[in-house]
């Protein structure tokens, strides 16, 4: 969905550094999402948005944190990243209920 | 929890072969049903899905039938081509879980000239 845009696109940064990862949505979705996609696990929930400034944490919440200061951009923050937290990073809107829209995804490597 | 399972790949067919890829999944409620497609190097389309039993999704020569009888969502395509190569997801959203998917592992389908 053209929609949904994700930068940085691709990432590489070493362990114990700060990364924050921005979604911009210009459909108006209520709903936002972060994902991890990794071999063999599909795609893991991370945390999501209902609202501005209404956020919970999802599956796999532990090392990540979350803003929405608006509608339109959600944000993903690595406080201190770690070798484990190497994934892509997919971020996802939706407005009618159950059906997500997904940006294009940022590879993130931690070295 | 709810959970989906998939068939592992990666499936390998020739063009206009037919191809199923099955998902069964558990979830406490009513769950709505859906199969994602990513191309490579691209984020989840959404493929088709389904909100209630015996409902039949429908899209680019694919169908999934939800079967709550036997827990199941199985994709379908009666002749694929090369084009169709991609990793397909199948995913759950129940109604009173914030719009939040559960999805399957993902199958990788390959399809050869």
């Amino acid at each position: 969905d053209a929609g949904i845009t994700q930068s940085p696109r691709h990432k590489v940064t070493e362990t114990g550094t700060p990364v924050t990862l921005r979604c911009h949505q210009t459909e108006n979705h209520r709903y936002m999402y972060w994902y991890r996609q990794d071999p063999g696990h599909g795609l893991r929930l991370i945390h999501y948005s209902y609202g501005v400034k209404d956020t919970d944490k999802g599956e796999v919440s532990d090392g990540y944190s979350v803003s929405r200061s608006k509608t339109e951009d959600f944000l993903l923050t690595l406080e201190s990243a770690t070798s484990s937290q190497t994934s892509v990073y997919f971020c996802a809107g939706a407005s009618v209920s159950y059906e997500q829209y997904f940006g294009p995804g940022t590879r993130l490597t931690v070295t | 929890g709810d959970s989906v399972t998939q068939m592992e790949g990666p499936v390998t067919l020739s063009e206009e072969a037919f191809l199923t890829i099955n998902c069964t999944y558990t979830a406490t409620g009513y769950p709505s049903l859906f199969w994602y497609v990513q191309y490579p190097g691209e984020g989840l389309q959404l493929l088709l899905k389904a909100t209630k039993a015996d409902d039949k999704g429908s899209n680019k020569g694919f169908e999934a039938t939800y079967r709550k009888e036997t827990t199941s969502f199985h994709l379908e395509k009666g002749s694929v081509q090369v084009s169709d190569s991609a990793v397909y997801f199948c995913a759950l959203s129940e109604r009173d879980a914030g719009n939040m998917l559960t999805f399957g592992g993902g199958t990788r389908l390959m399809v050869k000239p």
